[in-house]
């Protein structure tokens, strides 16, 4: 049981690159998300997704996209890099929302020139 | 403002001693408070979760309350161990979770 992965560990791209980052959970848990975190500030919603074929938009959506074909991957789209969105990326899973513990996956460093 | 405000932003403690973090919250009442441990390049895990009615939980060495009046929680780490260097998060759910910015424990040899 791998619980919440995450890939790359490590990126770095240049302004107006695209790149998706991957997660996967085997829990076969229903609620999945994204956060960044930056330095200074909580962590911060990007998109999650309550059930394949289902996602929404958090607190801070704007240049990402996210899909959710299979209940296991959540990948994170990244449409045109920008400097601001160099962060800490924390992909995340749960049962449901409210009183279920979410899972974190390790994370992936994100580095825009 | 962020609804979730922790102190201190870092501490530095001697191993075996104790110390305990703070959680400031707005939002009253609300659903469960959880406090996170996050190792340096890790993802946070959960250490406890209280719920509004609820004033204390223990996990091991970490004992964390909740004081609804003061809208205040703590987390008391007992006996630390070098281990025990890592973030700390508090989460507050009122079907929206907001997330303080952690507070940075060092123990020291």
């Amino acid at each position: 049981n791998a619980g919440v992965t995450q890939t790359p560990k490590f990126q770095v791209l240049k302004t107006g690159q695209s790149m998706t980052l991957q997660c996967a959970q085997d829990m076969n848990h229903e609620y999945m998300s994204w956060y960044r975190q930056d330095p200074g500030m909580g962590l911060r919603l990007i998109h999650y997704s309550v059930g394949a074929g289902i996602t929404d938009q958090g607190e801070v959506p704007n240049g990402y996209n996210v899909s959710r074909s299979t209940t296991e991957d959540f990948p994170l789209r990244l449409l045109s890099a920008a400097p601001s969105q160099t962060s800490v990326y924390f992909c995340a899973s749960s049962r449901g929302q409210g009183q279920e513990t979410q899972y974190f996956g390790p994370g992936t460093r994100l580095l825009v020139l | 403002k962020n609804q979730v405000e922790q102190s201190p932003q870092s501490l530095i403690i001697l191993e075996g001693k104790n110390c305990t973090l703070q959680c400031n919250y707005t939002v009253s009442p609300f659903s469960n408070l959880r406090w996170y441990k996050q190792d340096t390049g890790r993802g946070p895990v959960s250490l406890t979760i209280m719920t509004f009615s609820e004033n204390t939980k223990s996990n091991g060495r970490y004992t964390a309350t909740l004081d609804a009046d003061t809208k205040q929680s703590s987390l008391h780490i007992t006996a630390s161990q070098l281990s025990d260097s890592a973030s700390y998060i508090c989460v507050l759910n009122d079907y929206k979770l907001s997330f303080g910015a952690g507070t940075t424990v060092t123990v020291r040899a």
